[in-house]
């Protein structure tokens, strides 16, 4: 069955930290890749997305993923974090699962940024 | 520029009691999706809806009912609320299926009591 992982479940840095959050999936055919991330109180949107191509993918706020196939690996990273990066981070893989389409997220991983 | 609306936004109700959830997307997006939040568990798929009248279930469906007679609508059911079903309800809803992101709702937080 289609899983993803993310290993970090809570995660507390200061201003300025590197972030490199982690998440691999387990499915051996084509996907696609997301990362959504909930700020205290709002909804979830989208951060950024694999698709296909450049397997190095941009988003918002100078978040970066790399997907890395042969590890089934999608880590969101972020050179030096800020206080409002503060939230909690969804990896996501949407794939094709007994002939059908299917979307599966991650449990999460929330970051907590000290000023 | 609604996009996408949950109602209500809070609920408090008892065990037992039906409760319907609603949605509504006005970008005319085929796929509508409801998940649940819960701690130690993230999103988990309830049911989709490809369109209109077609519906699918998804992770943890059982308790749940959903209809889509409008493409525009996605109400989801608890048919006989349990405590277990206290959560964060979150709609979504986008374009295609492979690919394509999903916009959230901004969630009704669910007390069954």
């Amino acid at each position: 069955a289609q899983s993803v992982s993310q290993h970090n479940h809570h995660v507390i840095l200061s201003e300025a930290a590197s972030l490199e959050l982690g998440c691999n999936y387990s499915y051996g055919g084509t996907v696609n890749l997301f990362w959504y991330v909930q700020y205290p109180g709002q909804h979830l949107q989208l951060l950024l997305k694999y698709f296909s191509g450049d397997p190095l993918v941009k988003g918002i706020k100078g978040f970066e993923a790399e997907f890395i196939k042969s590890k089934f690996s999608f880590n969101l990273r972020k050179p030096s974090v800020q206080w409002s990066d503060t939230a909690e981070y969804f990896c996501a893989v949407n794939a094709r699962a007994g002939g059908y389409q299917k979307v599966t997220f991650g449990i999460g991983t929330k970051l907590q940024v000290i000023p | 520029d609604a996009g996408i609306t949950q109602s209500p936004r809070y609920k408090i109700t008892e065990t037992g009691r039906q409760v319907t959830l609603m949605c509504h997307q006005t970008w005319s997006h085929s796929y509508m999706f409801w998940y649940r939040q819960d701690l130690g568990h993230g999103l988990r798929l309830i049911y989709y809806s490809a369109a209109a009248d077609i519906t699918d279930k998804g992770e943890v469906p059982d308790g749940y009912v959903v209809s889509r007679s409008k493409t525009e609508n996605f109400p989801l059911t608890l048919e006989s609320a349990t405590r277990s079903q206290t959560s964060v309800y979150f709609c979504a809803s986008s374009f295609g299926l492979a690919g394509e992101t999903q916009y959230f709702g901004p969630g009704t937080r669910l007390l069954v009591l």
